[in-house]
């Protein structure tokens, strides 16, 4: 069975400040995918990034950055000096691997509020 | 691009009726659809898979002939929550996975919509 786990519900941080999303998951695929999704308080699910289960290399992409270590299973997420519009659900969620229905399965989500 | 809608955004109804949700992807074609439900302050979590022209796969535990799914074109996939009551009261997503040509590596990545906040009162 697939499973996410993401063990911080609550963050609050200072506008500025860096922050971290951890995120552990289970998997018996030896192919798959992790994304992170946001979700801003009215509703929509915004993508944010994806990364292959063969490709372990890490990657910035303007504020945001993750962490993939495939040997402790942890995917995290961080984002660089954090802004009041990145205050949200942050979802960490793996995918089943191409060619089946892809499959999400969602971790229970991280409260992310930034604050002046 | 990659824009799933999702209409409508907000809807009461009595209990017993039943309430339609529609989910469409504007600017490409979805083999695949999803729908998820989610409680407030709670995780997604899927309740079926909709494929074109074809009967939508449902998670266990989910009611089939409650949670009726067409998913009748490419870029069109509807929810129809029968007979409702208060306990269907929820935050239904729709989402949708873009269709690739045989051959080419799947982006495989889920556009969601906004989402529908479903009352029954």
């Amino acid at each position: 069975a697939q499973k996410v786990t993401q063990a911080q519900t609550e963050i609050s941080v200072v506008e500025k400040e860096d922050v971290t999303l951890d995120c552990v998951y289970e998997t018996r695929d030896t192919t798959y995918y992790l994304f992170w999704y946001k979700q801003p308080p009215s509703g929509e699910l915004v993508f944010l990034i994806r990364r292959n289960s063969f490709d372990e290399q890490n990657e910035i992409s303007g504020r945001y950055s993750w962490n993939f270590q495939k040997s402790t299973s942890s995917f995290n997420f961080t984002i660089t000096a954090s802004q009041v519009v990145d205050s949200a659900v942050y979802f960490c969620v793996l995918g089943q691997r191409a060619g089946t229905a892809s499959k999400l399965t969602f971790g229970t989500g991280t409260r992310l509020q930034v604050t002046l | 691009g990659a824009v799933v809608s999702q209409h409508p955004s907000w809807v009461i109804c009595k209990s017993g009726t039943s309430v339609k949700i529609e989910c469409r992807s504007l600017d490409f074609q979805a083999t695949t659809m999803f729908w998820y439900r989610q409680f407030p302050k709670q995780s997604l979590m899927l309740m079926a898979t909709s494929n074109e022209g074809s009967k939508a796969t449902y998670e266990q535990g989910v009611e089939k002939d409650k949670f009726l799914i067409n998913h009748a074109s490419l870029t069109l996939s509807t929810l129809t929550v029968t007979s409702a009551h208060p306990e269907d009261s929820s935050f239904y997503i729709c989402s949708a996975r873009e269709h690739r040509p045989t051959g080419i590596l799947a982006k495989n990545i889920q556009y969601f919509g906004a989402g529908t906040r479903l009352s029954v009162l």
